[in-house]
């Protein structure tokens, strides 16, 4: 079985600041890790994932993420945040057996203030 | 660009009612799944399938069923609503490249 632990609920932040997102995972196999957002108003979308290769991931906006298998961790982060980065971000896992079950953490509220 | 298609975006149901919460994916995807969203809590898997007619237990299945009668099809089903029971409901499904696509959600309410 595979559990998600996000370690902020809400993270405000200036714009154009660093921000670093926390998730931490805990799985008896290997896993994929994804990040997905849900912006105000708007449905989940996938942000970015790590299935295998490189440890570091990125989008398409400007965010990374880096899976360390030691620390079993895949934070967020991001070296200069807008004010549209404004959402709630979700940490997810899924193992490499056993289906294609994704167990979400409980999500951090990223808050961009002007 | 997939599409997954919630039927309803709003729902007011009483206590007792039996719901049928439908959602229909465009993309001929053999995954799919159900979700409730709570405030501080995230997302919580209630359901998912993987094939017509096959169906696996998530982490919160007591108090809901699931249909799967055709693959663009899943349906969530509650025999008996309760006040408990009222959240955000999200759809999902994926094909083999793992990446969840969301419909945009239910919110119902159990009055």
């Amino acid at each position: 079985a595979q559990s998600v632990t996000q370690l902020d609920s809400q993270v405000p932040v200036f714009e154009e600041a660093p921000v670093e997102l926390r998730c931490n995972y805990s799985s008896s196999v290997s896993v994929y890790l994804f990040w997905y957002v849900q912006y105000p108003n708007q449905g989940l979308q996938l942000l970015l994932k790590y299935l295998s290769g490189s440890t570091l991931v990125e989008s398409i906006n400007g965010f990374e993420a880096e899976f360390n298998k030691s620390q079993t961790s895949f934070h967020l982060r991001k070296p200069s945040v807008h004010i549209s980065d404004t959402a709630e971000y979700f940490c997810a896992v899924r193992g490499l057996t056993g289906g294609f079950k994704t167990i979400f953490g409980a999500g951090t509220r990223l808050f961009v203030k002007a | 660009d997939v599409k997954v298609t919630q039927s309803s975006r709003y729902l007011v149901k009483r206590t007792g009612e039996k719901v049928f919460l439908e959602c229909v994916q465009d993309m001929d995807h053999e995954n799919m799944f159900w979700y409730r969203q709570d405030p501080g809590l995230g997302l919580r898997l209630i359901y998912f399938s993987y094939d017509v007619k096959m169906k696996e237990k998530g982490d919160i299945p007591e108090g809901y069923s699931v249909s799967r009668e055709k693959k663009e099809r899943f349906s969530l089903i509650l025999e008996s609503a309760s006040t408990n029971q009222t959240s955000m409901y999200l759809c999902a499904s994926s094909g083999s490249n793992e990446k969840l696509f969301f419909g945009s959600g239910t919110q119902l309410s159990v009055l």
